[in-house]
């Protein structure tokens, strides 16, 4: 099967402006993860989607961050203004999420986009 | 709040030698755990899983992981390095509510040297 996709793969940008990033899940996968993993870091979740709805978004920076997934399958994380602290590998994940203890419950992950914010 | 605490950051290692990277995770209720690999150049790949049953778990490339539900821990163990073992290794803790948020430790770079 494919995986999931991502575009781009890199990214440089000055502080202030502003960077989309898009991606593609895996066929049929309901769920939808974006999670930020800064250098020497590991990931963190930004937001989650089920479908097409938002089911966790604690930890976005609302003021800058936006993700949407129309349709509920491709999705984009934009930022706006970006700032030097969000140089960073943006990764984006999906899963199928048929249960609290299924096996299909394994994220699989795509490349990543890697952010430089001068 | 859930966390996941990975002890080394770095670990040397030559060939041949036995491999364990700890984990500790916060929650006390019931806990799906994982091991995620990302080697030079490439995505984060699933290295292996525990959700219920027996709690000593194999996975790909020879590698295990013990869960030890009184101490907290899912600790990954191989008994004999390669160097194509060289990579970053995550661990991460799903509790519990229908939404497979995951919690990722900070990782630990293993370099396996010839």
């Amino acid at each position: 099967e494919a995986g999931v996709a991502q575009s781009p793969r890199y990214k440089i940008i000055e502080k202030r402006q502003s960077v989309a990033f898009w991606c593609n899940p895996i066929s049929g996968h309901a769920t939808l993860y974006w999670y930020q993993q800064i250098l020497g870091q590991g990931p963190k979740l930004l937001i989650q989607f089920q479908n097409n709805g938002v089911v966790d978004d604690s930890q976005l920076p609302k003021d800058r961050f936006s993700a949407e997934r129309l349709k509920g399958v491709d999705s984009t994380l934009k930022i706006q203004p970006a700032k030097l602290e969000d140089s960073a590998v943006y990764l984006c994940a999906s899963s199928l999420n048929r249960g609290p203890s299924s096996g299909a419950n394994v994220l699989t992950f795509g490349a990543g986009s890697r952010l430089t914010v001068l | 709040a859930q966390s996941v605490s990975q002890h080394n950051h770095h670990v040397i290692l030559s060939e041949a030698a036995s491999l364990e990277l700890g984990c500790n995770y916060s929650y006390g209720g019931t806990v799906n755990l994982f091991w995620y690999v990302q080697y030079p150049g490439q995505h984060l790949q699933l290295l292996l899983k525990y959700f219920s049953g027996d709690p000593l778990v194999k996975g790909i490339k020879g590698f295990e992981a013990e869960f030890i539900k009184s101490k907290f821990s899912f600790n990954l163990r191989k008994p004999s390095v390669q160097w194509s073992d060289t990579a970053e290794y995550f661990c991460a803790v799903k509790g519990p509510g229908g939404y497979n948020k995951l919690i990722f430790g900070a990782g630990t770079r293993l370099a396996v040297h010839p």
